[in-house]
């Protein structure tokens, strides 16, 4: 049981390159989610997904894409980078959306930096 | 305003010492309350929930106050291993995570 994995753990990139983010869990979650944590912003929500085929937006979704083709997977894209996308991605599952913060795994981030 | 307020610190306290963070939120219909911790390049890991009477886990001290939209954490007999960042997080009545800035304690023998 990896719990919730996520790839790469760091990136360069480019301003107007293109990438995608994975994240993976295996305890069949059926919500999922992803935050951005910016220095005194706190970790805000950007897309999520109550189930497979079902994505909603966050908080703060613009510049961002994602898909939920299965339950396991949630990747996150980042069609044209910007500077302004350098941050800390944090990927998250729970068994539904609003489940209490004790039944809530993260994963261990990945670190982007946008030239 | 942010929906969930926090003195950003930082606390640098000495071993031994009690410590009290506060924290503040502004929606009303905001349903249930948590302290996460957070060590530097890491995930933010679940370290206590918070309810209206109270609720204590060895040396940390959770408290809630709905009538003025105000959560305390307090730690005693502080440990160096107690260094990290504090995250207060709400639950929303979207049923949506929010989280605030954090409050950075620094424990030093």
């Amino acid at each position: 049981n990896a719990g919730v994995t996520q790839t790469p753990k760091f990136q360069v990139l480019k301003t107007g390159q293109s990438m995608t983010l994975q994240c993976a869990q295996d305890m069949n979650h059926e919500y999922m989610s992803w935050y951005r944590q910016d220095p005194g912003m706190g970790l805000r929500l950007i897309h999520y997904s109550v189930g497979a085929g079902i994505t909603d937006q966050g908080e703060v979704p613009n510049g961002y894409n994602v898909s939920r083709s299965t339950t396991e997977d949630f990747p996150l894209r980042l069609l044209s980078a910007a500077p302004s996308q350098t941050s800390v991605y944090f990927c998250a599952s729970s068994y539904y959306r609003g489940a209490g913060a004790d039944t809530q795994y993260f994963g261990p981030g990945t670190r982007l930096t946008v030239l | 305003r942010k929906e969930v307020e926090q003195d950003p610190g930082p606390f640098n306290v000495p071993e031994g010492a009690t410590v009290a963070f506060n924290c503040t939120y502004s929606n009303s219909a905001s349903q249930s309350f948590f302290w996460y911790r957070q060590d530097c390049r890491k995930e933010p890991k679940l370290l206590m929930s918070v309810y209206s009477s109270g609720n204590e886990d060895g040396r940390f001290t959770a408290q809630l106050n709905r009538a003025s939209q105000y959560i305390s954490l307090l730690i005693r007999d502080s440990k160096l291993s107690d260094s990290a960042t504090y995250l207060c997080v709400v639950i929303d009545n979207n049923n949506d995570m929010r989280f605030g800035a954090g409050t950075r304690l620094t424990v030093k023998p």
